[in-house]
């Protein structure tokens, strides 16, 4: 079936800093690619959508600037929190599909810890 | 956009028993109902979807029924095991070029023995 590959798994860096999260579709070709953010006891909210070769579309109040998507393959999204805060803990998750009548897989996730 | 809503948040059920959780929707246009059971600290993992098209879809233990004129879709699991412990979320895909899914609030089933 298929699978996205997601790293790191867990990251802790200092407020400041800017943290990389990579996502990878290993058995298919993923045109869109989705990030989310999940707070403890909360739902997945959509953060911004990307479709291979093209600009991130960032759903309302997310900042683009602070949350650089970058989706130069079709088995590579990148998510970049730029000067990151304590505020900017969360669980960020992956999605990606092959296209819209495709399902979609998710990525194990990414626990961020900001001191 | 579109709006999912999910009930019951918390649900206790007995080993055995069967767990009912039901979403609405909001847009009519949508096309596509996922759900997922989430374990802590991991993403989640699609455990059945129905398509519009579709009125009922069951896979062993797990059924899912959609209501399109009412805009409800429900996921069934029977015969309840302790393994089925975790929260689940439904989401809904929207019509036209959109592709993405929102999201219900989750609903934290408990087995117990």
């Amino acid at each position: 079936g298929a699978v996205v590959s997601q790293h790191p798994s867990r990251v802790i860096c200092k407020s400041g800093t800017s943290v990389k999260i990579e996502c990878r579709s290993l058995d298919f070709q993923a045109t869109t690619m989705f990030w989310y953010r999940q707070f403890p006891k909360q739902s997945l909210m959509l953060m911004a959508t990307s479709n291979e070769g093209s600009k991130a579309t960032y759903e309302q109040g997310v900042e683009k600037d602070k949350f650089l998507i970058n989706h130069a393959s079709l088995t590579l999204s990148t998510l970049t929190v730029t000067s990151a805060h304590p505020e900017d803990s969360s669980f960020y998750i992956c999605s990606a599909s092959a296209d819209r009548h495709y399902g979609y897989t998710f990525g194990s996730g990414t626990r961020l810890t900001v001191v | 956009g579109e709006n999912v809503e999910q009930h019951p948040s918390t649900l206790s059920v007995q080993e055995g028993d069967s767990a009912v959780i039901k979403c609405t929707y909001s847009d009519s246009a949508s096309n596509y109902f996922p759900w997922y059971k989430q374990e802590l600290g991991k993403g989640p993992q699609l455990i059945i979807d129905i398509r519009s098209n579709v009125g009922e879809k069951k896979d062993q233990r797990i059924a899912v029924t959609l209501n399109k004129t009412a805009k409800h879709f429900s996921l069934h699991i029977t015969e309840t095991q302790p393994e089925d412990s975790a929260v689940y979320f439904c989401a809904a895909r929207g019509g036209g070029t959109a592709s993405k899914l929102t999201f219900g609030t989750g609903t934290r089933l408990q087995v117990t023995l």
